[in-house]
Parts: C-alpha cells; structure tokens; sequence
C-alpha cells in the first residue's frame, strides 16, 4: 500500500552495531506500531506510538527502542543488534477500530 | 489475558474445494475481531472483520460470523483458488485497550490446482 513504506527493506549488519529501522506514512493516522514475524511464534508486538512523542512498549520490546518526532515516521532502533534479532521487521499504522495498514516489511540478517 | 487460537496448518486442499479455518478467542466483554491474510513476501492485508456478536464479515468470497456464544470466529469460503495460498491471521481488539490488536498463530492455506 502506499500509504506506508518502510525501509530498507533488506538489511545485514554485525552482531553489535546499531541499525534503524523506518516507517512512514501519508496517511496522517494516530497508531502507529513494530512487530517482528518469526517462524513458530507469529506476530510480536515490539513498541507502538499513539501519538507524537508517545510511545509505549510491547511484548518483546527488550533491546528495543522507537522515536515518533513527526506523526508520519516511526523509527525503530536496535541499539547493539544480537543474532536473535534476525527477523522480519513489520511496521503498521491505524486510525483506531483496529483495521491495520501493514507495510511491507524489513528482512534483518545479523550475522 | 486475552488470546487468539487458531488451527494448525499447513491446510492443503485442491482447487474449488471448501475451506474452513478455526478461530476461538479468549476475552472479557464484547471484542472486535479480524482476518487478516499474507501472501508470500508481503504485509498483512485486513480480509475482514466484525465488530459485535452475530454480525458476518466477509470480502473476496471469504466470511466469518461472531459467534459470542462459541467464543469463535471461523474463516470459510465456499470455493478456493490457487491464488488464496496464504497465510490467514485471526485477531481480537479487545473494548478499551487502545486500538491493540492480539493475533492468533496464523493458518498457512495451500491450494492445489
């Protein structure tokens, strides 16, 4: 959908350096949120934001953190990645009522 | 907690066949609840949804009916293509937890011409 991209969409970096994650959006909604998709364990929220500024934290948020400065871009940033945080990276985005707007993903490889 | 649960997959069936994928949840008081479906390297993509009990959503050929007195949510189609080979989420957003969504395991759907 274009109403949310993210990028990059591929990534590998070493174990230790940090990496940053971005999604942005046009459609001017309020929820925006991280999840990482892993075989065998589904969809795991990570952080979300419900407003500029206001962020609040997931089921796997460790090792984790987000920024919201605008209301269209929501960076996630893996401060020292660890290979445990190979995964897909998915970035939603919603105006409330729980329909969300998925972008297409980031593959992270740390290696 | 509130919690999704959904059939194991993979489902393989042949083209036309009927589908029907199994969904309970666990929550207090009346939530929402969602499909969402996954084609192979993409996002999710909301499929349909209802938002109180014996309401139908359905989109595609696809419905599912609230069914509160089950606590369930089964996905079904009459007739399947090769081109519904997906994964299928179902989700709840419970009343009052600001917008979250719970997503079940997810259900891998095969279909075989």
């Amino acid at each position: 959908d274009a109403g949310i991209t993210q990028s990059p969409r591929h990534k590998v970096t070493e174990t230790g350096t940090p990496v940053t994650l971005r999604c942005h959006q046009t459609e001017n909604h309020r929820y925006m949120y991280w999840y990482r998709q892993d075989p065998g364990h589904g969809l795991r929220l990570i952080h979300y934001s419900y407003g500029v500024k206001d962020t609040d934290k997931g089921e796997v948020s460790d090792g984790y953190s987000v920024s919201r400065s605008k209301t269209e871009d929501f960076l996630l940033t893996l401060e020292s990645a660890t290979s445990s945080q190979t995964s897909v990276y998915f970035c939603a985005i919603s105006e409330g009522g729980g329909g969300y707007t998925f972008g297409s993903g980031t593959r992270l490889t740390v290696v | 907690g509130d919690s999704v649960t959904q059939m194991e997959g993979p489902v393989t069936l042949s083209e036309e066949a009927f589908l029907t994928i199994n969904c309970t949840y666990t929550a207090t008081g009346y939530p929402s609840l969602f499909w969402y479906v996954q084609y192979p390297g993409e996002g999710l993509q909301l499929l349909l949804k209802a938002t109180k009990a014996d309401d139908k959503g359905s989109n595609k050929g696809f419905e599912a009916t609230y069914r509160k007195e089950t606590t369930s949510f089964h996905l079904e189609k009459g007739s399947v293509q090769v081109s519904d080979s997906a994964v299928y989420f179902c989700a709840l957003s419970p009343l009052n937890a600001g917008n979250m969504l719970t997503f079940g395991g997810g259900t891998r759907l095969m279909v075989k011409p």
